[in-house]
């Protein structure tokens, strides 16, 4: 059964901590993203990676950090830094990060600050 | 700033309507163009894709792509209930990733 995980569902974080949020995926895909979607917005770009240990930061990227160790994962690190940190956080796969190659999401992961 | 532009809505049809979402682009380089559905709490769900200029139809569903006017636009026939949600319009060119907009709520009233 393939497709793409993201654990866990929902996180709490206290101020000063750093979290990471898993992203795994079964599709063979090549390219993995990491997005952030606030209430009544669209989703905005943190991180993206076309292959293993390479990754490029997207439209949002500051005080996020992520690797991309193996092909099937691609983790996000939520850090002290990242001062508004309370979202929606989505991962999606695409075959390649090339036009016509449609990209699927993940579940989600509702990260809350307390 | 490449931008993806959608009305926000609400966008209220009655049941068995025609819906119509529409969604204008900047970038004219764009060659992809991704139709997502989003319910309530949930994550994006791919509905239609669609590539070159004219309508794509996929049951319910049809995509309409005019890149001279940098349109695109979803139309979905008999709108039930269940289509209630919001869809999100995303453009890409090639070797880059998708540029999503803000997302328009559809609301389907039986």
């Amino acid at each position: 059964d393939g497709g793409i995980t993201q654990s866990p569902k929902y996180l709490f974080r206290k101020e000063g901590q750093n979290v990471t949020l898993s992203c795994e995926q079964n599709l063979n895909h090549d390219a993995m993203y990491w997005y952030r979607q606030d209430p009544g917005q669209g989703l905005r770009l943190i991180y993206y990676s076309q292959i293993v240990n390479d990754f490029q930061k997207g439209d949002i990227a500051e005080g996020y950090s992520v690797s991309r160790e193996k092909k099937e994962s691609f983790p996000l690190t939520v850090t002290s830094a990242q001062k508004n940190p309370t979202a929606f956080y989505l991962c999606a796969s695409s075959i390649v990060i090339l036009a016509n190659h449609e990209q699927f999401f993940g579940p989600g992961t509702r990260l809350t600050v307390l | 700033q490449k931008e993806v532009e959608q009305n926000s809505g609400p966008l209220s049809v009655p049941e068995g309507a025609i819906a119509s979402l529409n969604c204008t682009y900047s970038d004219r380089g764009s060659q992809s163009f991704f139709w997502y559905r989003q319910y309530s709490g949930k994550s994006p769900e791919l509905i239609m894709s669609i590539y070159s200029n004219g309508d794509k139809e996929d049951g319910r569903f049809t995509a309409q792509l005019n890149k001279a006017s940098q349109y695109v636009s979803l139309l979905i026939r008999d709108s039930q209930p269940s289509d209630s949600a919001t869809y999100l319009c995303a453009v890409s060119r090639a070797g880059t990733a998708l540029i999503f907009g803000k997302g328009t709520t559809l609301s389907v009233s039986s």
